[in-house]
Formats: C-alpha cells, structure tokens, sequence
C-alpha cells in the first residue's frame, strides 16, 4: 500500500514534443505529491508538486494532472526540450512528517 | 547548487568493511534524510534526523546507522559491508520535520568489491 508505481521506465520525445509520465498510488492517505527532476551525476531537485484539493497545477512548461479516484497523477512537459533530458521520479506522502515514497523514476530522453 | 555537501564523492572498499557518509545540510536546514539509491529500487527512504534527533526511519538495514550532530551535519555509518550496498547515496535536507527533502547533495557512490 506503500508504493508509488511510476511508468514508463523509459520515454524518447522529439524536440518540441509533451512527454508525459504517469504515477498511481494505493495509500488513500497521501496527499503530497511531488516530482523529482535528476541529471546525471546530480541529485534529485524538487521540480514541482500538487496536493488533492486541485486537479492541476501549472508551472512553465511543466504540469501535474491529478485524478483523486483513480489514484492517478501524471507529469506533462509541454515543448520538450534537449535540455529536459534527465530522470523524473515521482513521488507520494502525507501530512504529518510522513517520508516520501518515491516511483522507480523515468528516463527522458529529448532528441532533436 | 543545492546548498547540501556530502563527501566523499566515491568510495571503494571490500566486503566486511566499514564506512561513514558525511552530509553537511543547506545552511538553516533543520531536516536531514538519508536515501539509497540503487538501479532496481530507485530512491530507497533510509532515516529522518530533526535537529539532532531521529525523525523517522525508513528500510535502514540494522548494519546501517546514522547521527546528527549539535552542528547539524550528519554521519551515515555502514558495517559489515555486503555486495548489495553497493549504490549512491544521497543526503538531502530541508527547513522543517515534514517529510519532504527539498535540497539533495550529489550524492557518495559507494562501491563494494
């Protein structure tokens, strides 16, 4: 009930192109959502993050969609660019010094 | 630059041995975590310090252990050293108890032959 199960585990866009990365979840009690942007050789960097009381959220060129039934919450990178090639984790937790549970991440490669 | 200083950078030891990770938090950071991060289990959730105390704790091995100092810097110490350890390691730190690691270091990638 703990997990975060994060898809795909690997994604190849065109320049210019949305990708999309999708996360579901079990534990009815998160209500953190964030994601995780990591390059090569670095750590993960808070990217953005919702929590359930919104369906969306809108930073740059980065969303996260949220389906409170389904369980659901996705990444979109609108006009994906070389520069957004990295691994993207998602990750889940709640209120209340809970840790985060982290998905497997997803490498994202953007080619011109 | 995320603030968080963690060395050292990569290590190499055998089987049996010991070692300490080194994290120094972004300064005013309060929170310090510890994760493993490996291949096949992505970013394993080790141990949660608050201002000197322990937090929460995650799937920390009891070969594994960890402080932090009045200074608020902290050690993870590993023993006992198997082939599966072998992985990076990150710190990450943040303001508050809650849960959420906001500023990772670089990581130590520790290698066991």
């Amino acid at each position: 009930q703990q997990q975060v199960k994060q898809s795909p585990q690997s994604l190849i866009v065109q320049k210019g192109g949305i990708s999309i990365i999708n996360c579901a979840y079990e534990n009815t009690a998160f209500d953190y959502f964030p994601w995780y942007q990591q390059f090569p050789g670095k750590g993960p960097a808070l990217l953005i993050a919702i929590r359930p009381d919104v369906s969306e959220k809108k930073e740059g060129r980065f969303t996260i969609s949220f389906n409170k039934s389904a369980k659901q919450f996705s990444l979109h990178i609108m006009d994906s660019q070389p520069g957004d090639s990295a691994t993207y984790f998602c990750a889940a937790g709640s209120s209340g010094n809970t840790p985060l549970v982290f998905g497997k991440g997803t490498r994202l490669s953007v080619i011109a | 630059d995320s603030g968080v200083t963690q060395t050292p950078k990569h290590l190499i030891t055998a089987t049996g041995q010991r070692v300490t990770l080194r994290c120094s938090p972004r300064s005013g950071d309060l929170s310090v975590y510890w994760y493993q991060q490996s291949l096949d289990q992505g970013l394993q959730f080790l141990i949660q310090y608050y201002n000197g105390e322990e937090r929460a704790k995650g799937n920390i091995l009891e070969r594994f252990s960890a402080q932090q100092f009045p200074d608020l810097h902290s050690e993870l110490n590993l023993s006992s050293l198997e082939l599966g350890d072998s992985a990076l390691y990150f710190c990450a730190s943040s303001v508050d108890s809650l849960g959420t690691p906001l500023h990772f270091g670089n990581g130590t990638r520790l290698t066991v032959t």
